[in-house]
């Protein structure tokens, strides 16, 4: 079974710093996705990115980049330039590409952005 | 794009009865749906998979009976929290699949049963 762990529970920056999220997971699949989702205080799920773990290019949208290392199975989210809307529950989250399209979670990282 | 809703967004009910919640994917069409619950300041959990058509697979431990999904159609899925008692209070989340590997999900709804 794949497992996702994220081992920063907490983080804290400051606006405009850049900022570092870890991810590691665990399969013995060969293709697969990863993803980054977070949840502001609204709760609501958002698409931060996406990652095909058959391309070796790293992901990048707008100020959010992953280092994505397939060989050490870990999967770290890098967001600059920070904004205050940046501030949320951050989850790492795998999805192999045979079977049913199931996302297994990370346990999250809540990030403050501070002003 | 990929938008998806829930309704409603928050519901309180008296204990023993039972509450629908719905999920639509409003542009796009979705075979497959999933629920989720989500306690405090823990991530998701998925409670069950929602296929247009066919039956709802359940994860172990999740009681079929209990909460039951129906997927009538490529936009809408439901779960009905049947008999709802305290313990059944908590965050429902839907998330619909656009194309063949991405989640969009839903805002969420807040289940309190007294």
């Amino acid at each position: 079974a794949q497992t996702v762990t994220q081992s920063q529970p907490e983080m804290s920056v400051q606006e405009a710093e850049t900022v570092t999220l870890s991810c590691t997971y665990d399969t013995s699949e060969n293709n697969y996705y990863l993803f980054w989702y977070k949840q502001p205080p609204s709760r609501q799920m958002i698409l931060v990115i996406r990652q095909e773990a058959y391309k070796q290019q790293n992901a990048t949208e707008n100020r959010f980049s992953v280092n994505f290392q397939k060989a050490a199975k870990s999967f770290s989210l890098k967001i600059s330039d920070s904004q205050l809307g940046d501030t949320a529950m951050h989850f790492c989250a795998f999805m192999t590409r045979q079977g049913a399209q199931k996302l297994v979670f990370g346990q999250g990282t809540r990030l403050t952005i501070n002003p | 794009g990929a938008v998806v809703s829930q309704h409603p967004s928050w519901v309180i009910c008296k204990s023993g009865t039972s509450v629908k919640i719905e999920c639509r994917s409003l542009d796009f069409q979705a075979t497959t749906m999933f629920w989720y619950r989500q306690f405090p300041k823990q991530s998701l959990m998925l409670m069950a998979t929602s296929n247009e058509g066919s039956k709802a697979t359940y994860e172990q431990g999740v009681e079929k009976d209990k909460f039951l999904i129906n997927h009538a159609s490529l936009t809408l899925s439901t779960l009905t929290v049947t008999s709802a008692h305290p313990e059944d209070s908590s965050f429902y989340i839907c998330s619909a699949v656009r194309g063949t590997d991405t989640q969009y999900f839903g805002p969420g709804t807040r289940l309190t049963v007294l």
